[in-house]
């Protein structure tokens, strides 16, 4: 069965360092994995994704994650952190024959000034 | 591009009423998903369409959940009767076939007294 594990409820970044957000998922076959931001009031917003190729994905708002296959990890990271990054933050994963998303329960992120 | 449209944005009711939210996708896009949201269950896949045929509902809580997709440019989710326990952001997304991507509307905020 797929699933994805978001092992964090929150993670807390003074401005200006690095951040990490952790992702774990476990499906059959290639995985299509995501991260999604979701600001107070908010739908969530697309913002990186990886499905085959470089395991080091670029995204938007100066986000990446690193596919790591064997360690069935696709950690969000960013090097370094901004106020306006404080969101909750969502990793999701789909079998490549499958198009129903997984979704892990979401981190809290803070960053602090 | 206006994106994923939803209306209500909220939606105050009291049990045993009939609730409708409504959604229209993306222009072209030919996948749409219902979710929910909630501070105990996360984010909930309830049902996903493609080209209007309803795909997998196994994510429906109950009977008393409905979903129809009468065209390519609109969706409802009807809840009826509606009970406490409904109280929920209920999210539309919309995704083209060969994107992945899911592109959420802003949500409506349920509130069911």
């Amino acid at each position: 069965a797929q699933s994805v594990a978001q092992p964090e409820d929150q993670v807390n970044v003074a401005e200006g360092n690095p951040l990490t957000v952790k992702c774990t998922y476990s499906v059959s076959g290639n995985p299509y994995l995501f991260w999604y931001v979701q600001y107070p009031n908010r739908g969530l917003q697309f913002l990186l994704k990886y499905i085959t190729g470089d395991n080091l994905v670029k995204g938007s708002y100066g986000f990446e994650a690193e596919f790591n296959k064997s360690q069935t990890s696709f950690h969000l990271k960013k090097p370094s952190a901004l106020v306006s990054d404080s969101a909750l933050y969502f990793c999701a994963v789909r079998e490549s024959s499958n198009y129903q998303l997984i979704w892990g329960a979401g981190t809290k992120l803070i960053i602090k000034p | 591009d206006a994106g994923v449209i939803q209306s209500p944005r909220h939606e105050v009711t009291e049990m045993g009423q009939e609730v409708t939210l409504r959604c229209k996708p993306i222009s072209g896009h030919d996948y749409l998903f219902w979710y929910r949201q909630t501070m105990m269950r996360g984010l909930e896949l309830l049902i996903y369409f493609n080209n209007n045929v309803p795909i997998d509902d196994s994510g429906m809580p109950e009977d008393r959940f409905s979903a129809k997709m009468p065209n390519a440019s609109f969706s409802t989710l009807k809840i009826q009767p509606s009970e406490p326990r409904d109280s929920a952001v209920y999210f539309c997304a919309s995704s083209l076939w060969g994107d992945d991507t899911q592109y959420f509307g802003p949500g409506t905020r349920l509130t069911v007294l």
